[in-house]
């Protein structure tokens, strides 16, 4: 499978520990992306990498939530302390940069439970 | 900044007939407009998108979608509805530059057989 790839795909943890979403990119994508989806609502941006380079940061990510992208390829994101609240689905996606127009691409998402 | 809105949590319609999926955005310069579908426990599959060009786009599974830059609108439609049509689906908009796609909150469509 030459897709986006997520792991873990289900992760339950109790309140007050760490937790960490990888993602492998299509290959080739130097563009990476990372959404989170809450029940009933549409992805919400969290931050952006070119290569290597954070771009953006939501204000969305608090101090807790970092990502990491150290050579360009995979990426991490890292939440700390988890809350209930951070309980969703953390979608990645890539993309060519470059071009607006270029379609981003999305893995199956890592769902995130906290007891 | 950009922004999409779906007006419909939900739409009904028997198979066979056709659907529209209503999505209408707000940017600040041109759009870039994607559509998704997600079924559940899946992530976001990518359905169409327009960039320029002609304004009746065609994608995947039959589904087309039609930009209309007056009405600021991405209405997605398919001539003829699938039980397996039956998802979630996502209206998108970025601005030039490669700013991240903005999302509606989705449509969940039911295809009735």
């Amino acid at each position: 499978d030459t897709g986006v790839s997520q792991d873990p795909r289900h992760k339950i943890t109790k309140r007050g520990q760490n937790v960490t979403f990888r993602c492998d990119p299509i290959s080739e994508h130097n563009r990476l992306y990372w959404y989170r989806q809450t029940l009933g609502q549409g992805p919400e941006f969290l931050t952006y990498f070119q290569n290597e380079a954070q771009l953006e940061k939501s204000r969305l990510l608090s101090d807790r939530f970092s990502a990491e992208r150290p050579k360009g390829s995979f990426s991490t994101l890292e939440i700390q302390r988890t809350e209930q609240g951070d309980s969703a689905m953390y979608l990645c996606a890539t993309a060519l940069g470059g071009v607006s127009g270029n379609t981003i691409y999305f893995g199956e998402g890592s769902w995130l439970t906290v007891v | 900044a950009q922004s999409v809105a779906q007006p419909e949590d939900q739409v009904n319609v028997a198979e066979g007939n056709p659907l529209t999926v209503k999505c209408t955005y707000s940017v600040s310069g041109n759009p870039y407009l994607f559509w998704y579908v997600q079924y559940p426990n899946r992530g976001l599959q990518f359905l169409l998108k327009y960039i320029t060009g002609d304004n009746l786009v065609k994608g995947s599974y039959g589904f087309e979608a039609e930009f209309n830059k007056s009405q600021t609108s991405f209405h997605l439609k398919k001539p003829s509805a699938l039980v397996s049509d039956s998802a979630l689906y996502f209206c998108a908009v970025r601005e030039e530059g490669n700013t991240p796609l903005v999302f509606g909150k989705g449509t969940r469509l039911s295809v009735i057989a």
